[in-house]
């Protein structure tokens, strides 16, 4: 069964705070690729990033973080600094190989305060 | 230039009615989806078309029906609507996968409301 979890419903802070979103996922497959998806108050769904199972390096864009850890099977995202318009749903997704769908958790719900 | 188009934006109609959502991408990818977005946010594959051939089939009430008439297009169309299916609805397309870079993109989407 291919299943992703984000735990946090929603999650609130003040501008310049650091914040970290978390996504667990299950998968039995060996190859698999994780994704994270931002869909701001306008609605649309804006690709963050793209993790493949056999690289586990860590990547930073900017203010954005990604950890990977399969021994934990996690794939965690954190902002740093914090801005106004980091505010928006953040989901995690997963692809297995040789299947044609994307699994998306149930998404995290950020709110940054000015 | 966009990337995954569909249209209309929003779509208001009365149940029993029905009604089609087009999609367009132009990234040459062979994969496309149809999602299906509730109002807790829940993100659902309802169908994937790869090289214009129906792979999955999420078990969809028999009133969705998806077309393909080229790897650049997949429509919806949904007969006698019901209040269940106020939705928005996400047309998406991807790489094969397999092939390195598969991160899917998706449109603007397709706000429906059934009165």
């Amino acid at each position: 069964a291919q299943k992703v979890t984000q735990a946090q419903t929603e999650i609130s802070v003040v501008e310049k705070e650091d914040v970290t979103l978390d996504c667990v996922y299950e998968t039995r497959d060996t190859t698999y690729y994780l994704f994270w998806y931002k869909q701001p108050p306008s609605g649309e769904l804006v690709f963050l990033i793209r993790r493949n199972s056999f690289d586990e390096q860590n990547e930073i864009s900017g203010r954005y973080s990604w950890n990977f850890q399969k021994s934990t099977s996690s794939f965690n995202f954190t902002i740093t600094a914090s801005q106004v318009v980091d505010s928006a749903v953040y989901f995690c997704a997963l692809l297995s190989s040789g299947t044609y769908k994307y699994i998306f958790g149930t998404g995290t719900r950020l709110k940054v305060l000015a | 230039d966009t990337a995954v188009s569909q249209t209309p934006k929003y779509l208001v109609t009365q149940m029993g009615n029905d009604k089609s959502i087009k999609c367009e991408q132009n990234l040459g990818h062979d994969t496309m989806y149809w999602y299906k977005q509730d109002s807790k946010k829940f993100l659902k594959i309802m169908f994937s078309y790869n090289n214009k051939e129906l792979i999955i089939n999420e078990t969809v009430p028999n009133r969705f029906s998806p077309k393909s008439p080229d790897k650049a297009h997949l429509n919806l169309h949904i007969n006698s609507l019901e209040l269940g299916d106020s939705a928005v609805y996400f047309c998406a397309s991807s790489q094969e996968v397999g092939v390195r870079n598969t991160e899917a993109f998706f449109g603007q989407g397709t706000r429906l409301t059934v009165v």
